[in-house]
């Protein structure tokens, strides 16, 4: 299986600021990389697809970064609907593997 | 609008089994690939399983091959997870995901999930 290592696994910052998350493939996936956002309560949420690609709908103050193994997503002007929980989701290969998560909260 | 709608969750014991609906609308079911995936309680995100557009092909997270079964019926425009000999670690919210036909397969759009708790 695939694993994904994400980090951090929580992360404390400010209205206003730029945020970077990381996650780590244990081998190449191409871009077949994908980023979600998911709220207490709430089903996640698609913000980012083949490593790079906003979804409709989504800001542009998210974008992501990478192949092959390492990728970034970064969110800028932090908002306070911002603070949620990301995860990272590789489909190169089943079993589909999810990062663990990190969790934003607000400082 | 794209909708999925989870239904059959519940309070079950251990070793029951229980089988989960996704209903699909505002799309063509018949063009996607669906998955289910799981959270337990705090925890993260957890994919159970795949079914292909035609159903003719299914696949199975290791932790739930032989009790699990995913299944669909497009003229219903329904999914169903079919959980047999439920386990306390089964407890989650379950999620029904589309993937999507084009770019990388990423799952695009989700149901609200529904909660299976198992518990004596």
């Amino acid at each position: 299986d695939i694993q994904m290592t994400q980090s951090p696994s929580s992360l404390s910052a400010s209205v206003g600021d730029r945020v970077t998350i990381t996650c780590r493939a244990s081998q190449s996936i191409s871009r077949y990389l994908h980023w979600y956002q998911q709220k207490p309560g709430e089903a996640p949420k698609l913000l980012i697809y083949s490593a790079s690609t906003l979804q409709s709908g989504v800001p542009s103050k998210f974008s992501g970064r990478g192949s092959g193994t390492d990728f970034t997503l970064t969110i800028s002007d932090l908002q306070p609907e911002d603070f949620a929980t990301y995860y990272c989701l590789q489909t190169f290969d089943i079993p589909r593997t999810f990062g663990q998560g990190t969790k934003l909260e607000i400082k | 609008e794209v909708q999925l709608v989870e239904s059959g969750g519940g309070l079950v014991q251990p070793g029951v089994s229980l089988r989960l609906s996704c209903a699909a609308s505002g799309f063509t079911l018949s063009n996607h690939w669906m998955h289910w995936v799981r959270q337990g309680p705090g925890k993260g995100l957890l994919w159970v399983s795949r079914i292909n557009s035609a159903g003719t092909s299914t696949t199975y997270a290791d932790s739930v091959k032989g009790r699990f079964s995913i299944s669909r019926d497009n003229d219903k425009g329904t999914v169903y997870l079919q959980m047999n000999s439920l386990r306390v670690e089964d407890t989650a919210v379950y999620y029904c995901a589309r993937e999507s036909p084009a770019h990388s397969s990423e799952l695009d759009s989700w149901g609200q999930g529904t909660l299976v708790t198992v518990s004596s």
